[in-house]
């Protein structure tokens, strides 16, 4: 059964450094996103992308974040000087369309800047 | 800001007891509600998209309800089993815009 592949599973990162998590998405879908996970809290949305292009973003990414499509595979997002609080699971997810469509997530990539 | 809420946080039950939990989100200009099913160290796994007001939805032993003029849903376990313990996320959105997601609720299944 196709699925969403991310790696790395674990990274640690001191505080100030460049991270580059990178996902997978299933090869038919057109949509991705990146959401995130703080512990103890809710997961929430950071970005989303289509046709090789942001289409919408949350107050949460700024200019710190980056996202890309180097590839036909890869979706990756860059966080340029990592803080404290980037701390996170990170979950990116494709879907097959826009709209009410099921996601399909990753298993994420533990963040842990020290 | 769309906010969604879940209760209760978190669930023991007896392996064989029937449980549900609920998902609240605001009712003006919904589009969706999401189920998923998130067991450690593995991917959020969707488990129903809801979509009409009065909507009932089902798989194997969970199903789920909705209702979007009072703006809550309902995911129903019947006889629980210990590989039912996960995390349930609920997550809506109002006139297409991303998915908000609650805090989720634990659920424990005891043997």
């Amino acid at each position: 059964e196709p699925e969403v592949t991310q790696t790395p599973s674990h990274q640690v990162t001191q505080m100030g450094q460049e991270v580059i998590l990178r996902c997978v998405p299933i090869s038919n879908h057109l949509y991705f996103y990146w959401y995130r996970q703080i512990l103890g809290q809710k997961v929430e949305f950071l970005v989303s992308f289509y046709n090789n292009e942001i289409s919408e973003k949350s107050e949460i990414f700024d200019d710190q974040f980056s996202v890309e499509r180097p590839d036909g595979s890869n979706f990756t997002l860059k966080i340029r000087s990592t803080k404290l609080e980037d701390s996170a699971m990170y979950f990116c997810a494709s879907s097959v369309r826009q709209g009410p469509g099921e996601l399909f997530f990753g298993e994420g990539s533990r963040l842990t800047v020290l | 800001i769309l906010n969604v809420e879940q209760s209760p946080q978190s669930l023991h039950v007896q392996e064989g007891d029937s449980t549900n939990f609920t998902c609240s989100f605001p009712s003006s200009n919904f589009y969706a509600l999401h189920w998923y099913r998130w067991e450690t160290a593995k991917s959020p796994e969707a488990l129903f998209v809801m979509t009409l007001n009065g909507d009932e939805k089902k798989k194997g032993r969970i199903s789920a309800t909705l209702n979007t003029k009072e703006g809550y849903s309902y995911l129903y376990i019947k006889g629980s089993q210990p590989e039912d313990s996960a995390t349930y996320l609920c997550a809506s959105s109002s006139g297409n815009t991303p998915l908000v997601f609650g805090k989720g609720t634990r659920l424990s299944v005891i043997a």
